[in-house]
């Protein structure tokens, strides 16, 4: 069981700001909240992941609600390269269980 | 980071035979993983292979269908074994990278793409 609930597919223009939601209600104040991304063909890579503070690297920023419930992926500005399944997970470092995921796809 | 290969990069074989994966990390980790990714479906694990121990199998997973070998701290070995067509998908390996922090990505190789006939 995945424990996150995400929408299945979302749509984004190229150069625009994404926001991939994420929901993980059961979470544990131990829990990380991961992101990883799957390109077509590919294995899985990690995008980021938080605890409570809201996060920035450089390829994404992960908000969190004051509640840890829920968690957002914010891609600043989409590229054709961007389109993948994204995979929030939650749960310690590890042993990663994946959900679904949302597939994201990128319209020039 | 870590750079994960594996062997092979695809293969079809006929049931009843087995096929035993090769995972290879360019640097010595401790913690391996391996997945299952049925077409179009998302990743399943199947075990986590720790080095001088037992894999430790994921509830529908058992060591007589899906046997791991962990003889180093960079290899790992994945058989499965008297395939059926329901077994063809594609294989991921696993590892979780080394850091000072406190948290530790996980890098995934590029997967055994197996189809069963």
């Amino acid at each position: 069981d995945a424990k996150t609930t995400q929408p299945n597919s979302m749509e984004s223009n190229e150069e625009e700001p994404v926001h991939l939601p994420c929901n993980h209600s059961t979470i544990s104040g131990t829990d990380y909240i991961h992101w990883y991304r799957q390109l077509p063909s590919q294995g899985p890579e990690y995008v980021i992941h938080g605890l409570t503070s809201n996060v920035n690297n450089r390829m994404a920023s992960l908000a969190i609600a004051e509640d840890r419930k829920s968690s957002t992926l914010i891609l600043h500005r989409a590229t054709l390269r961007d389109a993948a399944v994204y995979y929030c997970i939650r749960g310690s470092q590890g042993n990663l269980i994946f959900g679904k995921g949302t597939k994201l796809s990128v319209k020039p | 980071s870590a750079v994960i290969s594996q062997k092979p990069s695809r293969d079809i074989c006929q049931r009843g035979t087995s096929l035993t994966i090769q995972c290879q990390v360019d640097s010595q980790v401790t913690m391996m993983f391996w997945y299952r990714q049925q077409p179009g479906q998302s990743l399943t694990l199947i075990a986590t292979a720790n080095q001088g121990s037992e894999a430790t199998y994921e509830s529908g997973f058992v060591i007589d269908k899906f046997p791991i070998s962990r003889p180093n701290l960079t290899f790992s070995t994945l058989t499965v074994s008297n395939m059926s067509p329901e077994d063809s998908s594609i294989y991921l390996c696993s590892v979780e990278g080394v850091s000072s922090g406190r948290y530790n990505e996980q890098f995934f190789g590029p997967g055994t793409r197996l189809t069963v006939l």
